[in-house]
């Protein structure tokens, strides 16, 4: 059974940091791309960053270019998502997701993980 | 603003049909897959259709999608209570090279 679960949200204050994971299980990790998604209290879906699925390359939203980076290690079957300077607008719960196996849609999702920015 | 647009929000009767539309251009919908996600009240996204058309194993056929030039369309017959839920497009932007979403459509089954 693929499950993903995603860890390391919380309360930070503004400019602050937090490295979010997702772990993955039930699949063979490496053969697939990742992408991290949010969704503000409220609103909608927002991308924010995928992943191939070697890590040769990495995309992502304007919103967080600069600030935000995805990485992946293979061997512990992890996806990561390094977010620095932080701001109130980041706040939101932040999924993580499987591609398909040609990266044309999102077959799984995990339940997420809440990101509080706040002073 | 979000690059896809959807309706805000459609209704409709339970055992009757509606459809979710999405709105986009020549870098995203017109020249990329599409897909749907269907949010359940306080659950993670559940992949609907992939591939414009195509419904994952375990997804019923009351469920269809289409598309068409730069738009695409989600159908739903049979309308059942279980369906109220958040639906999202989604495709790949060749101009932004990142991911986009529809802005989301709240489903009510009157």
């Amino acid at each position: 059974e693929v499950q993903l679960v995603e860890s390391g949200g919380g309360l930070v204050k503004p400019g602050g940091s937090l490295r979010l994971s997702c772990a993955a299980s039930g699949f063979t990790f490496s053969s697939y791309s990742m992408m991290w998604v949010r969704q503000a209290p409220g609103k909608g879906l927002e991308y924010v960053s995928s992943i191939g699925s070697s890590g040769s390359y990495m995309y992502y939203a304007d919103s967080v270019k600069g600030r935000f980076t995805i990485s992946r290690d293979n061997a512990k079957n992890s996806l990561y998502l390094q977010m620095n300077s932080l701001r109130a607008e980041d706040t939101a719960v932040y999924y993580c997701a499987r591609s398909d196996i040609v990266a044309r849609s999102w077959d799984y999702w995990g339940q997420g993980t809440l990101v509080t920015v706040s002073s | 603003q979000s690059v896809l647009t959807q309706p805000p929000s459609v209704s409709a009767a339970p055992g009757q049909k509606v459809t979710i539309s999405c709105s986009g251009s020549s870098s995203n919908i017109g020249n990329n897959y599409v897909s749907w996600y269907q949010q359940l009240p306080g659950t993670a996204p559940k992949l609907l259709i992939y591939d414009n058309n195509k419904r994952p194993s375990g997804i019923p056929d009351r469920f269809s999608g289409s598309k068409s030039g730069t738009s695409a369309t989600l159908g739903i017959t049979g309308l059942q209570t279980g369906d109220e839920a958040d639906y999202y497009c989604a495709t790949w932007d060749s101009s932004l090279s990142a991911w986009v979403f529809g802005g989301g459509t709240k489903l009510t089954v009157l």
